[in-house]
C-alpha cells in the first residue's frame, strides 16, 4: 500500500530563517502530490500540487515554494519564514483516478 | 476550480444525540467524495467515501453519508454520538484535483 514519510514531525524556527520540509512516497509511482497547510483554528488550505517531476502548481501566493525533483519526492521550502507561516503542514498523495488519498503524518511548524 | 463548503465550523452536541455535518461542493461534474476525521494530535483518517453506486455510504465508527447530486451535497450523519467522536471532520472532493473543505470541529458534550 502507498505510504508517505514526512519529516520532521515538529519544528520551531525563528522568523527569517529558511525552511525545508520533505515528503517521500513509497509503494506507488507517479502519484499526484499536494502540500496543505492548516493554520490554527482553520481548515486545510491547498498550497501546491504536482502531477509529475518538475511540475508544480501554486494555489495561493505566498513566500513558500515547492519542488519535485524526483517522482516520489516533494519538497516545501521558504527562504525566509514569517510568523504567519506557522501551522500544520500536510503532504498528501493521490493515485490513479483519485479514488483514495494517502497522507503523511504532518509537520507542526512554529515560527518564533 | 472546485470548492468545498462545510457550513458549520463548530458543532457541539450532547452524547448519544444525533449529529449531521454538512458539506456542499461547487461542481456538478463527476466527482468522488470523501469524509476524513482528524482526532486530537493525530493524522487524517478516512471515514468513508463515495465513488459510485448507492448514494448512501456507510463508514467506520457508525458514520454514514448521503450523496445528493441535485443538491451537490454529501452530508455526514451519525444517529448517536460518543465522547470519542470529538474530532475535526473534513469533507473532500476529487475531480480533476483534490480539495478539502475547511473542516468542522465536532465536540461531544457528556
Amino acid at each position: 500500500s502507498q505510504t508517505i514519510h514526512q519529516w520532521p514531525a515538529t519544528l520551531v524556527q525563528p522568523v527569517g530563517s529558511p525552511l525545508s520540509l520533505e515528503c517521500t512516497v513509497e509503494g506507488t509511482s507517479n502519484p499526484n502530490l499536494y502540500w496543505y497547510r492548516q493554520a490554527a483554528g482553520r481548515g486545510l488550505q491547498l498550497l501546491f500540487y504536482s502531477v509529475g517531476i518538475g511540475q508544480i502548481s501554486s494555489e495561493v501566493p505566498q513566500n513558500l515554494s515547492a519542488s519535485r525533483p524526483q517522482d516520489r519526492q516533494f519538497i516545501l521550502s521558504s527562504k525566509k519564514l514569517l510568523l504567519s507561516d506557522s501551522g500544520f503542514y500536510l503532504c498528501v498523495g493521490l493515485q490513479g483516478r483519485y479514488t483514495e488519498a494517502f497522507f503523511g503524518q504532518g509537520t507542526r511548524l512554529t515560527v518564533v | 476550480a472546485q470548492s468545498v463548503t462545510q457550513l458549520d465550523s463548530q458543532v457541539p452536541v450532547f452524547e448519544e444525540a444525533p449529529v449531521e455535518l454538512r458539506c456542499n461542493y461547487s461542481s456538478s461534474v463527476s466527482v468522488y467524495l470523501f469524509w476524513y476525521v482528524q482526532y486530537p494530535n493525530q493524522g487524517l483518517q478516512l471515514l468513508l467515501k463515495y465513488l459510485s453506486g448507492s448514494t448512501l455510504v456507510k463508514g467506520i465508527n457508525g458514520f454514514e453519508a448521503e450523496f445528493n447530486k441535485s443538491q451537490t451535497s454529501f452530508h455526514l450523519r451519525k444517529p448517536s454520538v460518543h465522547i470519542s467522536d470529538t474530532a475535526e471532520y473534513f469533507c473532500a472532493v476529487a475531480s480533476n484535483q483534490f480539495y478539502f473543505g475547511t473542516g468542522t470541529s465536532l465536540t461531544v458534550i457528556p
